[in-house]
């Protein structure tokens, strides 16, 4: 089964860090774009941050640039978002993605983490 | 960065009806846009890719048209799953920016 599971959410404090890891399985995690997007209390859908299939090209959104890092470990099929000095407004549901290898489109989704920064 | 607008932002709709959702991009991504359904309290739901190809295993009632900068995502016959919001986005260049999505729901 194509399967994408996050963790690492939590209760953070403003100007904490915060690591959020997604495990990839039944699928060749190596040949994907991976991307996180995340998703505010009642609010839409917000893209974060992008990685290519072996970790040469990224990008991220210019509110979260300077402050977070995304990484991967194909050897782990891991993704990872590092996320530091984290303001309230990062409250959110973070999810993994996985784009499609046709057409871009993020095909398979994880359930999400929650990140809640408050004091 | 590329704007994404969606319209309208919330309908109403009866089971059966046919439903047309509207995206706008604020300049051109040729047919690079996707359409995503969200139901409360889950992931997001690719249908539809490159404007019009839809994803394995999506009902064909639901279609996609559209490249340049105006999109439309249309379902022919609305059934009682259908209610959720649905969302754009583009993949034409960094970030990749999502609409701020369209609610439908029962009347």
């Amino acid at each position: 089964e194509v399967q994408l599971v996050e963790s690492g959410g939590g209760l953070v404090q403003p100007g904490k860090s915060l690591r959020l890891s997604c495990a990839a399985s039944g699928f060749t995690f190596s040949r994907h774009w991976m991307s996180w997007v995340r998703q505010a209390p009642g609010k839409g859908l917000e893209w974060v941050a992008y990685m290519n299939q072996d970790g040469s090209e990224k990008f991220s959104v210019d509110s979260v640039k300077g402050r977070f890092t995304i990484s991967r470990d194909n050897a782990k099929n891991s993704l990872y978002l590092q996320m530091n000095s984290l303001r309230v407004e990062d409250t959110a549901v973070y999810h993994c993605a996985r784009t499609a290898a046709t057409g871009r489109g993020l095909d398979v989704w994880g359930q999400g983490t929650t990140v809640t920064v408050s004091s | 960065d590329i704007q994404m607008t969606q319209s309208p932002s919330s309908v109403s709709a009866s089971v059966g009806d046919r439903v047309t959702i509207t995206c706008r991009a604020s300049q051109g991504i040729s047919s690079w846009l996707a359409w995503y359904q969200q139901k409360p309290g889950k992931a997001p739901k690719l249908l539809i890719y490159a404007a019009s190809i839809l994803q394995s295993g999506v009902p064909s009632r639901f279609s996609g048209s559209g490249s340049g900068t105006d999109f439309t995502l249309t379902i022919s016959s609305l059934q009682p799953e259908d209610f959720a919001t649905y969302y754009c986005q583009q993949a034409n260049s960094f970030p990749f920016t999502f609409g701020p999505g369209t609610k439908v729901d029962i009347k």
